[in-house]
């Protein structure tokens, strides 16, 4: 067990619908991001949040949406969904620490599954 | 530009030794990392190693860097059917707030 928690752990939901995904992570971790794995794709780097702000964009559609809220826990919005939505979204958080290691570690995922 | 490739697949036989490389293209990257996942789960750290290094060795794994040639290996000693999973390398280029890029993964099977 990471230590990082994920909500839900499945999602099934049809297109052009909107979905939330729910992270928390590692207590005293001030960093979360965010991924997607998906056969085609592999594993992608989506966003980074760190202590409330916004730090890195990497591959987010327009359609998908995040924030880190005061307690750390952080939301990844997903809407007007696509078949290619489909995916395993991933949360990971880290304790960023200065000229070391910013070692990520990973939730169990939530399996979206858009019909 | 940021690519992290391995081989896909490799079968081993229980009690030997597997090794799965990893080459990666940024030579600015500081750390390295070795992540297992199993099938329906998340992923786990193995492992990792900062650039500065050749080799790092934990219990049954040893990890080895040529940054000239910018390769990763993982050693696992003594294979055993629960290392059945597949393997992702991944670096962590300077410059990109952190983020991970990973390769497409090493399915790793082991046989009796």
């Amino acid at each position: 067990d990471s230590g990082v928690t994920q909500t839900p752990k499945h999602l099934i939901t049809a297109t052009g619908q909107r979905v939330t995904l729910r992270c928390s992570p590692r207590s005293g971790d001030l960093s979360v991001y965010w991924y997607q794995q998906s056969l085609d794709q592999g594993l992608q780097f989506l966003i980074h949040y760190y202590n409330g702000e916004e730090r890195a964009k990497g591959n987010i559609l327009e359609r998908f949406s995040a924030q880190q809220f005061p307690d750390l826990h952080s939301e990844l919005n997903l809407s007007s969904l696509e078949l290619g939505d489909s995916a395993l979204y991933f949360c990971a958080s880290s304790v960023e620490e200065v000229g070391g290691t910013d070692t990520q570690y990973f939730g169990p995922g939530t399996r979206l599954t858009v019909l | 530009g940021e690519d992290v490739e391995q081989s896909l697949f490799l079968s081993v036989r229980e009690g030997d030794s597997s090794v799965i490389n990893c080459t990666y293209t940024d030579s600015s990257s500081t750390y390295l990392y070795w992540y297992k996942q199993e099938p329906g789960a998340g992923l786990q750290l193995l492992t990792y190693i900062f650039s500065n290094m050749d080799m790092k060795q934990d219990q049954r794994l040893t990890v080895l860097l040529n940054k000239k040639d910018k390769h990763l290996s993982l050693r696992i000693a003594d294979t055993q059917t629960g290392d059945s999973a597949i393997y992702f390398c991944a670096e962590s280029p300077s410059g990109g707030y952190n983020k991970l890029i990973f390769g497409a993964g090493t399915r790793l099977a082991v046989h009796p």
